[in-house]
């Protein structure tokens, strides 16, 4: 158990749609990463957080929007889905902001759009 | 754009059979991390190099950083069913927006 808590697990929804996905860092992180994961795929870099500040973008769409709150959890926002959105989507926290610290993966919420 | 090349892609293997797994890149990094990722779940991290020509071993697990901190492998000696995953490369970029940089990754499959 990595304390990263990720929901919901699986979604199943419709192109066009929205859906919000929800990620706890575990207790004492301040950065938060989301990252999207297709099947059998490495992780491409969505955003950066740290302690409730976005620190780093990646390849992520204007469809997409992510925030982390005052308690230090995020969301990651998914609007006007398309079928290629269908996707793991992993969120992963961090004691520090750098990229030499340990990442704290959680187990991942599968998106599927049909 | 710095990127950080896995080879090979895919290698299934007997168990009992060594194998190597390497992360190559033209640019140097600070520091470079190996996950592994087994189905259904998030990657853990296996270990850290931050030194040029640094050896670190986990059991059977020997990782080495390259002298000039542009090139990493892994090697399994002895691999067993329960080493199966995709495993992941991470190199950390002293001058990079604080993200690291991800290889895209190694699916191993070791049977039994």
């Amino acid at each position: 158990d990595s304390g990263v808590t990720q929901t919901p697990k699986h979604l199943i929804t419709a192109t066009g749609q929205r859906v919000t996905l929800r990620c706890s860092p575990r207790s004492g992180d301040l950065s938060v990463y989301w990252y999207q994961q297709s099947l059998d795929q490495g992780l491409q870099f969505l955003i950066q957080y740290y302690n409730g500040e976005e620190r780093a973008k990646g390849n992520i769409l204007e469809r997409f929007s992510a925030q982390q709150f005052p308690d230090l959890h995020s969301e990651l926002n998914l609007s006007s889905l398309e079928l290629g959105d269908s996707a793991l989507y992993f969120c992963a926290s961090s004691s520090t902001g750098h990229n030499t610290g340990e990442l704290f993966f959680g187990e991942g919420s599968r998106l599927t759009v049909l | 754009t710095q990127l950080l090349e896995q080879s090979p892609q895919f290698l299934s293997i007997q168990e009992g059979e060594n194998l190597t797994v390497y992360c190559n890149s033209s640019s140097v990094f600070s520091s470079l991390q190996w996950y592994r990722q087994e189905p259904g779940e998030g990657p853990v991290l296996l270990v850290t190099v931050v030194t040029g020509g640094e050896v670190k071993k986990l059991k059977r697990l020997t990782f080495q950083f390259g002298d000039a901190r542009k090139d990493s492998s892994l090697h399994i000696t002895a691999a067993q069913p329960g080493d199966t995953g995709l495993y992941l490369c991470a190199g950390g970029v002293r001058d990079s927006n604080y993200q690291l940089i991800w290889g895209a990754g190694t699916k191993l499959i070791i049977k039994p």
